[in-house]
C-alpha cells in the first residue's frame, strides 16, 4: 500500500481561490519532502523542498509567495497555491525520503484545474 | 550539477517484444540512478535503482537496468513486453549525497500493441 499519501487527489476551483494540497507520509517519519509540478505530458520540475521546522527551499523561476509550502510535522507537508489562476493548472507531485529505508517515495499526485 | 536525457518521448512495441528504454545522463559527482513508472492520473512507482552496487539492477515487473559508467548509461529494459506495461517511465539522477534530490529526464511513453 501507498506510504505517502496526497489529498485531495483531484480539485476544480475558480481563479482567485486558494488550494490547499496534503502530503503525509503514512509510516515513517519524514524531514525532508519534495514538492513537483507535472505538466501535460511532460516530465517532474522540482518546486521545492519542504524541510520540518524551517522554511522551504525553493527551486529557481518558482514564486515562493505563490506556493506556500509549510512542514509543520515529521509526517506532514501543505502546499497551498494562493490566488490560483487557469495557468496553474497541473499535476503536482510531493515525495518524502525515509531515512530508515534509505528510500525515497512518492504520493499519488493532486490534478489541479482552476477554471 | 546532473542532467538526464531519454532518447524517445515515444516507444511502441509489440507484446511479447523486447523493451528498450534508453537514458544518458550526466554528473558530477558519482550518481545514483532510478527509473519510475507513471500511470495515468497517477504518482511515480519505483522500477529500480542503481545505488554503486551491482551494475546490472534487477527491479520490479521484469524489468531490468545496467549502468554503464563508460557510456553514462542506465537503459532499462525488458525481455517481452506485456500490454500491461503501457505507461510513461522516467529515468532519474541523483548525485550519491543529494539525499534523494531528484532530476528527472523528460519521460519516454511506452505503448505496446497486440
Amino acid at each position: 500500500g501507498a506510504v505517502v499519501s496526497q489529498h485531495p487527489s483531484r480539485v476544480i476551483c475558480k481563479s482567485g481561490t486558494s488550494v490547499k494540497i496534503e502530503c503525509r507520509s503514512l509510516d515513517f517519519q519524514a524531514t525532508t519532502m519534495f514538492w513537483y509540478r507535472q505538466f501535460p505530458k511532460k516530465s517532474l520540475m522540482l518546486m521545492a523542498t519542504s524541510n520540518e521546522g524551517s522554511k522551504a527551499t525553493y527551486e529557481q523561476g518558482v514564486e515562493k509567495d505563490k506556493f506556500l509550502i509549510n512542514h509543520a510535522s515529521l509526517t506532514l507537508s501543505t502546499l497551498t497555491v494562493t490566488s490560483a489562476h487557469p495557468e496553474d493548472s497541473s499535476f503536482y507531485i510531493c515525495s518524502a525520503r525515509d531515512v530508515r529505508r534509505g528510500e525515497l517515495f512518492f504520493g499519488e499526485g493532486s490534478r489541479l484545474t482552476v477554471l | 550539477a546532473q542532467s538526464v536525457t531519454q532518447l524517445g518521448s515515444h516507444v511502441s512495441v509489440s507484446e511479447g517484444a523486447l523493451v528498450l528504454l534508453r537514458c544518458n545522463y550526466s554528473s558530477s559527482v558519482p550518481p545514483y540512478l532510478f527509473w519510475y513508472v507513471q500511470y495515468p492520473n497517477q504518482g511515480l512507482q519505483l522500477l529500480l535503482k542503481y545505488t554503486s552496487a551491482a551494475t546490472l539492477v534487477k527491479g520490479i515487473n521484469g524489468f531490468e537496468a545496467e549502468f554503464k559508467k563508460s557510456e553514462t548509461s542506465f537503459h532499462l529494459t525488458k525481455p517481452s513486453a506485456h500490454m500491461s506495461d503501457a505507461a510513461e517511465y522516467f529515468c532519474a539522477v541523483t548525485p550519491y549525497n543529494a539525499g534523494n534530490m531528484l532530476t528527472f529526464g523528460g519521460g519516454t511513453r511506452l505503448m505496446v500493441k497486440p
